[in-house]
């Protein structure tokens, strides 16, 4: 059973440019959560969804940023004409159930602007 | 609002010392607590959790006590190794709402041979 997936591991973007990491649970997992961890911060929270709801996206930033998890495929997370502070690692968890006390998390998106 | 605070870092030991890192929190409602570990390059791996007052939890010769009366959940471990060297994450989750987990800033372990 393979473990989160997230793609790509690293990416580069010139500023206005637009970025998308994608994210695929594990099997099984139809809940997804995406968190973003600034330099020398700790993560914070920024959407939770699951199959083509989103249930909380209370830490995303109003502009600039979406996400989806389609019925088929992988969640996207969209950041749309990136600024220097965008760069961050992007890191996704999923889980199999709401209630669930255990998230599991990929490896990271690390986006630079450039 | 819910938040977690750990200890600044970084943190330098010599193998086989004693390792504590302190964690409180601050909830609205009762969470569950966990640490997470972050080595170098990569994503973030549950070590241990406890979800109720009193709880322990343990992984690895870490463990953790859930104390509702200090609002606290410190890591310890008797005996560090080289290979404990990475990043820790106190993180809070408050059940009910979205469950989305509230982070510390981490804190950097080096553990020196």
């Amino acid at each position: 059973n393979a473990g989160v997936m997230q793609n790509p591991r690293h990416l580069v973007r010139r500023r206005g440019q637009e970025a998308r990491l994608r994210c695929s649970p594990m099997k099984g997992h139809s809940h997804v959560y995406w968190y973003r961890q600034l330099p020398e911060e700790g993560l914070k929270f920024m959407v939770y969804l699951q199959k083509e709801n989103i249930i909380d996206e209370s830490g995303m930033p109003k502009e600039r940023f979406s996400a989806e998890f389609p019925k088929e495929g992988p969640s996207i997370l969209r950041i749309q004409q990136v600024v220097r502070g965008d760069s961050a690692a992007y890191f996704c968890a999923s889980s199999p159930r709401r209630g669930n006390t255990e998230a599991f998390f990929g490896q990271g998106t690390r986006l630079t602007v450039v | 609002g819910d938040s977690v605070t750990q200890m600044e870092g970084p943190v330098t030991l010599s193998e086989e010392a004693f390792l504590t890192i302190n964690c409180t929190y601050t909830a609205t409602g009762y969470p569950s607590l966990f640490w997470y570990v972050q080595y170098p390059g990569e994503g973030l791996q549950l070590l241990l959790k406890a979800t109720k007052a009193d709880d322990k939890g343990s992984n690895k010769g870490f463990e953790a006590t859930y104390r509702k009366e200090t609002t606290s959940f410190h890591l310890e471990k008797g005996s560090v190794q080289v290979s404990d060297s990475a990043v820790y994450f106190c993180a809070l989750m408050l059940q009910g709402g979205s469950e989305k987990l509230v982070f510390g800033k981490g804190t950097k372990l080096t553990v020196n041979p």
